[in-house]
C-alpha cells in the first residue's frame, strides 16, 4: 500500500519554464490537497479538491493551476515558474467525515523539492 | 496574517523529561486542533487532535491541552525519547469548512531530544 506518492521528488527549473507535479493516492480518498512549505512559514494550502472533477483555491493559489481528472490523481501545474515558487510541495489526501475519516487527519506524500533559478 | 503561531522555532530536552510545545491561534472560528510530526525528507504525519468542546486529549505519551479563552494549545510528551526528535506542526480547522479539511498550519517547532 503506497499511500500518497509524489512525482518528481526533485526538480530544478529556470524562470519562465513550466512543469507539472503529479500526486497519486491509492486509498480511495475523496479529498486531495496541495501545500507548500517554506522556512518560517509552515505549510500553506495552494489548491484543493473535494472530489473527481472539482478544484478550489486555497490560501496561496496565484501562479498555480490544478486538475483532478481521476479520483486518485491530483496534478499541480506551474505555467511560468518564478523564483518565489522555490519551495517544498506536499500533496495530501483524506477520506472526509462521511466516509469515516477524522477531521483534519491528512495523509501526506514525501514532498517534492522545486528550485526555480 | 499568521492565524496559527508557534513562537518557539526550536526546543531541546533531555531523554526521559517532559517536552512542552506551544501554539497560539487568533481565528475564533477554529474549533478543531491538531498536531503533526515531521521527520526530514518525509511528509508530515498526524499525531493527535482535540475538539474545542474538550480541554484535554491523551494518547499514550502524548497529551494535547486546549485553553479556548487564551486561544492557546500545547502538546506534552512524557517521557521524551530520542525518536521524538522531529519538527512538530500545530494546525487548526473550522468545522464550517464541511468540504474537506482545510488546515491552517503554524510555522513548526524543531524538537531535539538528547540521550
Amino acid at each position: 500500500n503506497a499511500g500518497v506518492t509524489q512525482t518528481p521528488k526533485f526538480r530544478v527549473l529556470k524562470t519562465g519554464q513550466s512543469m507539472t507535479l503529479l500526486c497519486a493516492q491509492d486509498m480511495n480518498h475523496e479529498y486531495m490537497y496541495w501545500y507548500r512549505q517554506d522556512p518560517g512559514m509552515g505549510l500553506r494550502l495552494i489548491h484543493y479538491s473535494v472530489g473527481e472533477g472539482t478544484t478550489a483555491k486555497g490560501e496561496v493559489p496565484d501562479g498555480y493551476n490544478v486538475s483532478r481528472l481521476k479520483k486518485q490523481n491530483f496534478l499541480l501545474g506551474l505555467e511560468s515558474a518564478a523564483p518565489s515558487q522555490t519551495s517544498v510541495y506536499f500533496c495530501a489526501s483524506n477520506r472526509g467525515l462521511l466516509a469515516g475519516g477524522l477531521i483534519g487527519e491528512l495523509f501526506f506524500g514525501e514532498g517534492s523539492r522545486l528550485t526555480v533559478l | 496574517d499568521q492565524q496559527v503561531k508557534q513562537n518557539s522555532p526550536s526546543l531541546s530536552v533531555q531523554e526521559g523529561r517532559i517536552s512542552i510545545l506551544n501554539c497560539d491561534y487568533t481565528n475564533s472560528m477554529f474549533d478543531y486542533f491538531l498536531w503533526y510530526k515531521k521527520y526530514p525528507a518525509e511528509g508530515p504525519t498526524f499525531l493527535i487532535s482535540i475538539s474545542s468542546i474538550k480541554d484535554k486529549n491523551e494518547d499514550g505519551r502524548f497529551t494535547v491541552f486546549l485553553n479556548k479563552s487564551a486561544k492557546h494549545l500545547s502538546l506534552h510528551i512524557v517521557p521524551s525519547q530520542p525518536g521524538d526528535s522531529a519538527v512538530y506542526f500545530c494546525a487548526a480547522s473550522a468545522s464550517e469548512e464541511t468540504s474537506g479539511s482545510r488546515l491552517t498550519f503554524g510555522e513548526g517547532t524543531q524538537l531535539t531530544v538528547n540521550p
